[in-house]
C-alpha cells in the first residue's frame, strides 16, 4: 500500500529537549515536505526536500532542521524545542498526476 | 500576510444539497490550485485540481471553478453527503511548483 508514514503520532515532551519526527514513504517521490497546522493559520510549510541531499526552507524553518540522506526517509528535527512548536505536523511526499501532496496522519508535538 | 484566504471557517449544508466553499489569493502568479480534504486524526488527502489556464474541472460530484479576473476560486460539492463532512483546505502552487501554500480551511457539515 502506497503510504506516508510518520512517528511518533503522539508526543509531549519538555522545553529543550532534542526530538526528531520521522518520515517515510514507499512510492520512490522525489520530493518531500514538512506542514505544521496550527488553528486559524492551515497548514504551513517548514522545510522541502527536492531529492536525496537537497534540502530548502519553507514559510516556517525556524527551530527547525531537517536531513535528506535517502530517498524513502525526510526526518524532523527539534534541536531545542519550546512552547510555540506546539502543532499538528504533516510530512508529505509528492507525486501523481496532478503532481498532488500525499500527506502522512500527523504527528501531535506538545511541548512543556 | 495570507496568500491564500478562506474566509468562512465553517458551513453546514443539508444532505442533498449543494455545497459551495470559497477561496480567493492574491498571487496572480499562482498557476495550479488543489482542494484538499481532511478528517480528524487524518492527514490532508487530495480531492481536486485546476490548472490556471482553465475555468472549471469536474470530479464526480466535485466541481472547482476557478476566476482569475476575480483571483477567486470555488469547491461545490453536489449532492453533498454526511460522508463529506471534513474540513477543506484550499492551496495554490507557486515557487516553480516546490511550494504548496495553503489556506485556514472551512469545516464542512453535512447534516440529514
Amino acid at each position: 500500500e502506497a503510504q506516508v508514514t510518520q512517528n511518533p503520532r503522539y508526543l509531549i515532551t519538555v522545553t529543550g529537549k532534542k526530538l526528531t519526527v520521522t518520515c517515510s514513504q514507499n512510492m520512490n517521490h522525489e520530493y518531500m515536505s514538512w506542514y505544521r497546522q496550527d488553528p486559524g493559520l492551515g497548514l504551513r510549510q517548514i522545510y522541502y526536500s527536492m531529492n536525496v541531499e537537497v534540502t530548502d526552507k519553507g514559510d516556517v524553518p525556524e527551530g527547525y532542521k531537517v536531513s535528506r540522506k535517502e530517498k524513502r526517509n525526510f526526518p524532523l528535527i527539534l534541536e531545542s524545542p519550546s512552547p510555540n512548536q506546539t502543532s499538528l505536523y504533516f510530512c508529505a511526499s509528492r507525486g501523481g498526476a496532478a503532481g498532488e501532496l500525499f500527506f502522512g496522519e500527523g504527528s501531535r508535538l506538545t511541548v512543556l | 500576510d495570507q496568500q491564500v484566504k478562506q474566509n468562512s471557517p465553517s458551513l453546514s449544508v443539508q444532505e442533498g444539497r449543494i455545497s459551495i466553499l470559497n477561496c480567493d489569493y492574491t498571487n496572480s502568479m499562482f498557476d495550479y490550485f488543489l482542494w484538499y480534504k481532511k478528517y480528524p486524526a487524518e492527514g490532508p488527502t487530495f480531492l481536486i485540481s485546476i490548472s490556471s489556464i482553465k475555468d472549471k474541472n469536474e470530479d464526480g460530484r466535485f466541481t472547482v471553478f476557478l476566476n482569475k479576473s476575480a483571483k477567486h476560486l470555488s469547491l461545490h460539492i453536489v449532492p453533498s453527503q454526511p460522508g463529506d463532512s471534513a474540513v477543506y483546505f484550499c492551496a495554490a502552487l507557486s515557487g516553480g511548483y516546490n511550494k504548496l501554500i495553503f489556506g485556514a480551511g472551512t469545516r464542512l457539515a453535512v447534516h440529514p
